[in-house]
């Protein structure tokens, strides 16, 4: 079983949808949890942080359900900007220094005019 | 801005050759990592650093080595490069702290003939 999983999509969605992207970890220590976005042939880029109380960014809200290991991202209002691959991220606290980030394989979303 | 730079976009060897990959980072961050992102598997650890001189091996350590002799610039070496590692390279760094994210380099895009 995969440590971070997520549906690996693509999503297609119009313009102006309100889409939600699902993940799942298998390690229940996980210190930190992360969106990264990456566009295509580009580096990923860290989209929001995710905390148990929720948090919101503009059109982008993520949650954490550390009960059921489980990490989510809405993104209302889909602009064609936001089109790219999402990265569930989780920090385990294995190694001493920093941490390691575990990435899922990311979710692909493509919004059409 | 964190910037983090990575010597080359697109790198062609020929396999049994030693190649270098370097990558420098601005920000005078404590830790440094190499990925290797494959379509399918995600973004996988190679190495990570969290100190000069100081090296940990990730999740597929096996056919690289790594280089930290200045705090700002960690190298990843294939020592005679194969074919199945032909693939796009990440470089990270990050400050050090449990909850801090990774900044990205533009990656190498590399082919092994």
């Amino acid at each position: 079983r995969k440590e971070v999983e997520q549906d690996p999509g693509p999503f297609n969605v119009p313009e102006g949808a309100t889409v939600a992207f699902n993940c799942t970890y298998s390690n229940s220590a996980s210190q930190s949890f992360f969106w990264y976005r990456q566009d295509c042939r580009k580096e990923p880029k860290l989209l929001m942080s995710v905390y148990s109380s929720g948090n919101e960014d503009g059109r982008f809200t993520a949650q954490l359900n550390r009960a059921s290991q489980y990490i989510s991202l809405l993104i209302r209002d889909s602009k064609l900007s936001d089109s790219a691959t999402y990265l569930c991220v989780v920090r385990t606290s294995r190694y001493n220094q920093g941490g390691k980030l575990i990435f899922g394989q990311g979710t692909e979303l493509s919004v059409k005019p | 801005d964190v910037k983090v730079t990575q010597s080359s976009r697109y790198l062609v060897k020929r396999t049994g050759e030693k190649v270098f990959l370097e990558c420098v980072q601005d920000m005078d961050h404590e830790n440094m990592f190499w990925y290797r992102q494959d379509p399918g598997l995600g973004l996988r650890l190679i190495y990570f650093s969290y100190d000069v001189k100081m090296k940990e091996k990730g999740d597929i350590p096996e056919g690289y080595s790594v280089s930290r002799e200045k705090k700002e610039r960690f190298s990843l070496i294939l020592e005679s490069a194969s074919t199945n590692q032909t693939s796009m390279y990440l470089c990270a760094s990050s400050p050090g702290t449990m909850r801090d994210t990774q900044y990205f380099g533009p990656g190498t895009r590399l082919t092994v003939l």
